[in-house]
Formats: C-alpha cells, structure tokens, sequence
C-alpha cells in the first residue's frame, strides 16, 4: 500500500524568504506520480505541481519548485518569495501505476508579513 | 473554461435525512472522483467511475452511501440516511485519462455537509 508522509503540522515563514515543506513517500512501484495541492482557508483543493517518477529533472511551476530525490523517497516543496496568500494548508499526493491519489496529512504553512 | 463544479456549497440537515450532492466534471474527462475530508480521516476516496461507470467504491463508508453517474456530466453523491458523523467536506473530482498516468485531478470547491 502506499504511503505518504508530511512530517510537520505547522510551519512559520516570514514573507519574501523560501520556505521547504516535507513529504517522504512509501510505494514498491517503479512508476509513479507525486503531486502538491494547496488548500488555503476557503476550502478549495488547488493543484500546484506535479512530478513523474521517471522524470530527471525537478519539476518548477512558477515560485514552486519540487526536490525530487528518488533514493530517499522524498518530494519536497519549494515555495520561493513567500507571499501572505501563500498561507495555507498543503497536501503531498502519490498515485502509482493502478491505484488512485494518496494524500498525507498536510503541512500548515502561516506567512507572517 | 468552467472548473468542476459542486453544489450545493454548503449543506445542512437533520439526522435521518437524505442528503444529495452532485458534480459537473471538467468537459472532456473521463474519470470522475469522490472524496471525503475530515480533521481526524484526512481525505479519503470514496469512489471512483472512468466513463460513468464504477470502478472502485471500496472507500464508500457503508450502504447508507451511493453514488450515480449516468451521464458524462453528471454524478451525484447520496446519503440515505444521514448520520452526525457524515458529517465532512465531499468533494468531486476529475481527470483525463486512466489513474496512474501523469494525469491531474482538479478539484471542485466542496460540499460542506452538517448533518445535526
């Protein structure tokens, strides 16, 4: 079964400055797919960025950035320049070969002007 | 282009009540999903269909929960009867293409179901 794990419940960073939410991942499968949804206060569950497990080089969407490093089994998420909308609630997500999207508990992220 | 769209937004009903949530899927996707979000669960799927059908409803709670699909643009989630603990946030979901693929769900806004 897969698994995903976000280590840190709640995490402070001051606007303007990067900051590096964790996800450790747990799967036998040789192909798979990890993804980073953002789900601020309203609700909304906000796709942000998407990394293959073939993929070679480290998926970049705008300020977002993912460290993949497959021998460790982690996808990190980068978020440069932090912004006060950027407080929220986000989500790392496996989907392997045949089964739909696992999520992990979530990090809360609070951007402090 | 119109996202998944969920309604109603917010819902609330008594115990014992029949509640129905429904899902417009993103035009084009094949696969639709439904997912249960609580503090203490997370998010859970429920179920999901590829091309209206069901194909996986293991994360359905129980027989009070049932779901349709019965056309490309349409699902509905119902919950006959409704207990307290249904209490969540359902949301739909949609993809193109079959899961496991680089494929991404996009999600509706959510239904934020209170059931007294």
């Amino acid at each position: 079964a897969q698994k995903i794990t976000q280590t840190q419940p709640g995490m402070f960073v001051q606007e303007k400055e990067a900051v590096t939410l964790d996800c450790t991942y747990d799967t036998s499968d040789q192909s798979y797919g990890l993804f980073w949804y953002k789900q601020p206060s309203s609700g909304e569950m906000i796709f942000l960025i998407y990394q293959g497990s073939y993929d070679e080089q480290n998926a970049t969407e705008g300020r977002y950035s993912l460290n993949f490093q497959k021998a460790r089994k982690s996808a990190n998420l980068v978020i440069s320049a932090s912004q006060l909308g950027d407080s929220a609630m986000y989500f790392c997500a496996m989907r392997d070969l045949y089964s739909t999207l696992t999520f992990g508990k979530g990090t809360m992220l609070l951007v402090s002007p | 282009d119109a996202g998944v769209i969920q309604s109603p937004r917010h819902e609330v009903t008594e115990m014992g009540q029949e509640v129905t949530l429904r899902c417009k899927p993103i035009s084009g996707h094949d696969y639709l999903f439904w997912y249960r979000q609580t503090m203490m669960r997370g998010l859970e799927l429920l179920i999901y269909f590829n091309n209206n059908v069901p194909i996986d409803d293991s994360g359905m709670p129980e027989d009070r929960f049932s779901a349709k699909m019965p056309n490309a643009s349409f699902s509905t989630l119902k919950i006959q009867p409704s207990e307290p603990r249904d209490s969540a946030v359902y949301f739909c979901a949609s993809s193109f293409g079959r899961p496991g693929t680089t494929d991404t769900q996009y999600f509706g806004p959510g239904t934020r179901l209170t059931v007294l």
